[in-house]
């Protein structure tokens, strides 16, 4: 139990371009999804927290407006980088909360396998 | 602020071979989460183990086991019987539940690499 997919797991895009990202949660519901970047040989960046129903709560630094996220039921949260440009290449990962269905803790999170992009 | 400190930046071990990853953590809640994730080059975070900080046994999950000190702070992940596909970077992670979202504090990793 406890998956969690993504899509694109890449995609690469002309600059200037809006690309959106979508993470759902398979055999659970998650209230809770969070989104992070990874740059290289880093480890993860929380971006934000997002919480099916409400607005997204954004890391200091992360502007909500390029980076917008809709939380629109339990197993769904898309996150749409808008205007791409070649710095927002990264790897973007979501993971979700769910509770005790994974055999965890309440707060563990399981993570999608990540959206590789890449802007021209 | 939570903090996870993991001080080896690479690891090596030999096939069969049993080895620890060291974490520290800092804070100053008294109920808090342990993690343990494994990112391969594929890029998933594959979850390993947990541990609650109420917990008194050590959390074991087939061949990897978390050996925690609560009074040194210390969270090391032990994997046994090493194998080839173990070859990843390790995460270590903390759960901040006073934030009431239960947002984790990632340390910066440990690349394991597996002999044969």
């Amino acid at each position: 139990g406890a998956v969690v997919s993504q899509h694109p797991s890449w995609v690469i895009c002309k600059s200037g371009t809006s690309v959106k990202i979508e993470c759902r949660s398979l055999d659970f519901q998650a209230t809770t999804m969070f989104w992070y970047r990874q740059f290289p040989k880093q480890s993860l960046m929380l971006m934000a927290t997002s919480n099916e129903g409400s607005k997204a709560t954004y890391e200091q630094g992360v502007e909500k407006d390029k980076f917008l996220i809709n939380h629109a039921s339990l197993t769904l949260s898309t996150l749409t980088v808008t205007s791409a440009h070649p710095e927002d290449s990264s790897f973007y990962i979501c993971s979700a909360s769910s509770g005790l269905a994974g055999g965890g803790g309440s707060d563990t999170q399981y993570f999608g396998p990540g959206t590789r992009l890449t802007v021209l | 602020a939570q903090k996870i400190t993991q001080t080896q930046p690479g690891m090596f071990v030999q096939e069969k071979e049993a080895v620890t990853l060291d974490c520290t953590y800092d804070t100053s809640d008294q109920s808090y989460g342990l993690f343990w994730y494994k990112q391969p080059s594929s890029g998933e975070m594959i979850f390993l183990i947990y541990q609650g900080s109420y917990d008194e046994q050590n959390a074991t999950e087939g061949r990897y086991s978390l050996n925690f000190q609560k009074a040194r702070k210390s969270a090391n992940l032990v994997i046994s019987a090493s194998q080839l596909g173990d070859s990843a970077m390790y995460f270590c992670a903390m759960s901040d539940s006073g934030a009431g979202s239960y947002q984790l504090t990632f340390g910066k990793g440990t690349k394991l690499s597996v002999i044969p």
